[in-house]
């Protein structure tokens, strides 16, 4: 159980191109869900935590409107890089927590998205 | 601002022995521990998990160890296989939120 779906695996686009990327929760469903970044070789960061039916919470040093986040459903987050560049490129990763089934669930992670801009 | 610390990038062990990585966090604040096992484009898989009341948790070759004072945690995986070959991550939970270290590259030599 628990499990996350993430897509796309792999973008590679143009400068000046805004992707979006998908988060689903299989079965279960997640009230939250969160949206982390990984650079080569180093931890990963919490970018923002998407909330099912209201604004995201982003990290401090998260550009908001560069990074759109949308949880319109309690299975489904979308994150949107828009106009993206370059220094943009990184490993997307989602999350989220079947919170039904207590405190003590662990995150599970989707897969991630390797973003490549050109 | 580090608050979850992981100092060896690197551990390399010999399959059979013990795998013992290490992780510091600062924020005495954070109720739950997780470690997760990551391989290179894919996300990290939950591994086990501690609470901050407990001082050891295990399942399976997997021991985790909790040692609140010291505010340190250790993932003890024994006896260790090649297939445990992997970066592993330790991460803190705080406000409902995973702050996670730098990682540990394990490597199990056959």
């Amino acid at each position: 159980g628990a499990v996350v779906s993430q897509h796309p695996s792999w973008v590679i686009c143009k400068s000046g191109t805004s992707v979006k990327i998908e988060c689903r929760s299989l079965d279960f469903q997640a009230t939250t869900m969160f949206w982390y970044r990984q650079f080569p070789k180093q931890s990963l960061m919490l970018m923002a935590t998407s909330n099912e039916g209201s604004k995201a919470t982003y990290e401090q040093g998260v550009e908001k409107d560069k990074f759109l986040i949308n949880h319109a459903s309690l299975t489904l987050s979308t994150l949107t890089v828009t106009s993206a560049h370059p220094e943009d490129s990184s490993f997307y990763i989602c999350s989220a927590r079947d919170e039904t089934r207590g405190i003590s669930q662990p995150q599970h992670f989707g897969d991630g998205t390797r973003l490549s801009i050109l | 601002d580090q608050q979850v610390k992981q100092n060896s990038p690197s551990l390399s062990v010999q399959e059979g022995r013990i795998s013992i990585l290490n992780c510091d966090y600062t924020n005495s604040m954070f109720d739950y521990f997780l470690w997760y096992k990551k391989y290179p484009a894919e996300g990290p898989t939950f591994l086990i998990s501690i609470s901050s009341i407990k001082d050891k948790n295990e399942d399976g070759r997997f021991t985790v160890f909790l040692n609140k004072s010291a505010k340190h945690l250790s993932l003890h995986i024994v006896p260790s296989q090649p297939g445990d070959s992997a970066v592993y991550f330790c991460a803190a939970r705080g406000g409902g939120k995973l702050i996670f270290g730098q990682g540990t590259t394990l490597q199990v030599k056959p």
